[in-house]
């Protein structure tokens, strides 16, 4: 089963940072944390992956503590298009080893 | 953006009969993979595909499922005899090395069995 623990649902004002938390404290020295979404029932969304160091993109960022037991996501502007489920998952970085969902956290975005 | 591509978006089938879902995989990616959600529920992995043999299959991927790369952009999974509870969308994925972050996934293919 999955790996990660998130809040099942939060909501954020649009134009404000969302802030996602995920508890991990299983989490391995060699496994990295992924962020993946859901918009509605598209394909999921690959957003952000880190291993211990705080990471940014052109979509988010993503705050890994310093024991690597919890993370946060962070949408800097949340906009009401970024309404979706947010998955946390846990998993090496190479190989064919599958993703594994968990039910995530169903972000909306109100305006 | 390359994408993902799977058809038909939307399939209805009997009971019993047997269905073939396709996807068409970014054209420099290695792995390829299926997965399904049935409506309200987690996403859920079925199988992984690399070098033209199943890496790693779940409990769920049954003697009924199989899954072919009959050419070099194609990849498809078949489902046998399809069941009602084989009722899913069902998502394609596809990565360049492997590593978690390169995965794209399709638009999936609702099916529905009736």
């Amino acid at each position: 089963d999955a790996k990660t623990t998130q809040p099942p649902s939060m909501d954020c004002a649009e134009g404000r940072a969302a802030n996602l938390p995920c508890n991990h404290s299983t989490i391995s020295g060699n496994e990295y944390v992924y962020w993946y979404r859901q918009i509605h029932s598209q394909g999921p969304q690959y957003i952000i992956h880190g291993l211990k160091n705080n990471e940014t993109n052109e979509m988010a960022s993503l705050i890994i503590t310093e024991d690597r037991k919890s993370s946060t996501l962070i949408l800097p502007h949340a906009t009401l298009r970024d309404t979706a489920v947010y998955y946390c998952i846990v998993r090496g970085y190479f190989g064919n080893e599958k993703l594994t969902f968990g039910t995530g956290t169903r972000l909306t975005i109100i305006p | 953006e390359p994408e993902v591509t799977q058809t038909p978006s939307h399939q209805v089938t009997q009971m019993g009969q047997e269905v073939i879902l396709r996807c068409v995989p970014i054209s420099n990616h290695l792995y390829f993979y299926w997965y399904r959600q049935i409506l309200g529920q987690k996403v859920e992995f079925l199988v992984s595909f690399y070098n033209n043999e199943i890496s790693e299959k779940s409990e769920i991927f049954d003697d009924q499922f199989s899954v072919e790369r009959p050419d070099g952009s194609n990849f498809t999974l078949k489902i046998r005899s399809t069941k009602l509870e084989d009722s899913a969308m069902y998502f394609c994925a596809s990565s360049e090395e492997g590593s978690g972050w390169g995965y794209t996934f399709g638009s999936g293919t609702r099916l529905t069995v009736v």
